[in-house]
């Protein structure tokens, strides 16, 4: 098993660009979620899915972040327009429970940057 | 929502002697509590967990306690090696996973 792939990796962009981040959870996982990793913050919560439907969005700083998960194998997180504070790791998880009370397999990150 | 507390935010140990990191939580309904160890430049990996229905759980090296009367709980690392050298994040269930602000954990040859 590949685990949960994110994509890209590296993101460096500019103040009010659009950025993108990309996830594909494991296989079989019902359980998606989308975490923000900075000093100040720590490990924060943005949004989480179960069966493709968003459940808690309540962590999603505001409304320029924007999370969809089209298909059980695919999801995105989107900022429009990114600022500078948004600079952190964005790291997508997924599981096999519904509320996430079981073992969350997490990506790699996504570290962001945005100038 | 859950609070989630966690000491020390760093700690240095010499190889072969033991670890120890605690967390609080304020959610009382709370009944799941893991434990993630992130090495550089990697996502979280859970390492043990504990349900509220057991005191204690073992793992090799590794041991978690939990006492849910004051709310607390710990992870315990005995003969630490330097491969345990990595940040540990405790968390606590509530109706969604909350963590605290993870231990930064240095073991000196």
């Amino acid at each position: 098993d590949a685990g949960v792939i994110q994509s890209p990796r590296h993101e460096v962009t500019e103040m009010g660009q659009e950025v993108t981040l990309r996830c594909k959870p494991i296989s079989g996982h019902n359980s998606l979620f989308w975490y923000r990793q900075t000093m100040m913050r720590g490990l924060e919560l943005l949004i989480y899915f179960n069966n493709n439907v968003p459940i808690d969005d309540s962590g999603m700083p505001e409304d320029r972040f924007s999370a969809k998960m089209p298909n059980a194998s695919f999801s995105t997180l989107k900022i429009q327009p990114s600022e500078p504070r948004d600079s952190a790791v964005y790291f997508c998880a997924s599981s096999s429970s519904g509320t996430g009370f079981n073992e969350q397999f997490f990506g790699p990150g996504t570290r962001l940057t945005v100038l | 929502g859950e609070n989630v507390e966690q000491h020390p935010s760093t700690l240095s140990v010499q190889e072969g002697d033991s670890a120890v990191i605690k967390c609080t939580y304020s959610d009382s309904a709370s009944n799941y509590f893991p434990w993630y160890k992130q090495e550089l430049g990697k996502g979280p990996q859970l390492i043990i967990d504990i349900r509220s229905n057991v005191g204690e759980k073992k793992d090799q090296r590794i041991a978690v306690t939990l006492n849910k009367t004051a709310k607390h709980f710990s992870l315990h690392i005995t003969e630490t090696q330097p491969e345990d050298s990595a940040v540990y994040f405790c968390a606590g269930s509530g109706n969604k996973l909350t963590f605290g602000g993870g231990t930064r954990v240095l073991v000196k040859p």
